[in-house]
């Protein structure tokens, strides 16, 4: 079955230093990949996602995730933490070509940012 | 801007009490999915419905029906509630299935004693 693997989570990072959340998939084959973020006590809104074409996908607030497909990798990163930033992040997979319409999320990435 | 909307937003039940929590989307959606989120677990699908009249188990189903009677709607049921169900509940639709943006709701906290 398909999985993703967030490592670490909890992450703490100082403002306007780089970020970087890893999300790993497991598949044979390139699945749809996604961004989320919660901010909160909200539901949770897309940061970016990939399908396919170029690997490195630009989203909103400042984040990209660079698809790697010899890593099964899909991190994330921002070059300069905000305070704004500070949310859970997941990462989620479709996989292709099945029928079935879901979304698979990993456990998500506590972000902090120290001022 | 409605998007989409969950009612209550904060339940506390007994142990084998039953209850709904009611999913509405104003965007003309055809899917529409209920999750639980639990600390450390992340997101797990329960139920999902790809249109009106249809629904499909998730990875999570035991101890919950769902219903889409109408487009617009998405009903979740707990007919004999358990603390195992004490969670996070997000409804979520996007347009034309999981491949595409998933539009959520802002939770309904589910506390079972």
């Amino acid at each position: 079955a398909q999985s993703v693997t967030q490592l670490g989570s909890h992450v703490s990072v100082s403002e306007g230093a780089l970020v970087l959340l890893r999300c790993n998939y497991s598949s044979s084959v390139p699945p749809y990949l996604f961004w989320y973020v919660q901010y909160p006590n909200q539901g949770l809104q897309l940061l970016l996602k990939y399908t396919t074409g170029a690997t490195l996908v630009k989203g909103i607030n400042g984040f990209e995730a660079e698809f790697k497909k010899s890593e099964t990798s899909f991190h994330l990163t921002k070059p300069s933490a905000h305070m704004s930033d500070a949310a859970e992040y997941f990462c989620a997979v479709k996989p292709s070509g099945q029928g079935a319409q879901k979304l698979v999320f990993g456990q998500g990435t506590r972000l902090t940012i120290n001022p | 801007n409605a998007g989409v909307t969950q009612t209550p937003k904060f339940r506390v039940l007994k142990t084998g009490q039953s209850m709904t929590l009611l999913c509405a989307q104003d965007m003309n959606h055809e899917y529409m999915y209920w999750y639980r989120q639990d600390p450390g677990m992340g997101l797990r699908l329960i139920h999902y419905s790809v249109g009106e009249g249809t629904t499909a188990k998730g990875e999570v189903p035991d101890g919950y029906n769902v219903s889409r009677l109408k487009k617009q709607n998405f009903l979740l049921g707990l007919e004999s509630a358990a603390p195992s169900q004490t969670s996070v509940y997000f409804c979520a639709s996007s347009r034309q299935g999981a491949s595409e943006k998933l539009f959520f709701g802002s939770g309904t906290q589910l506390s079972v004693l």
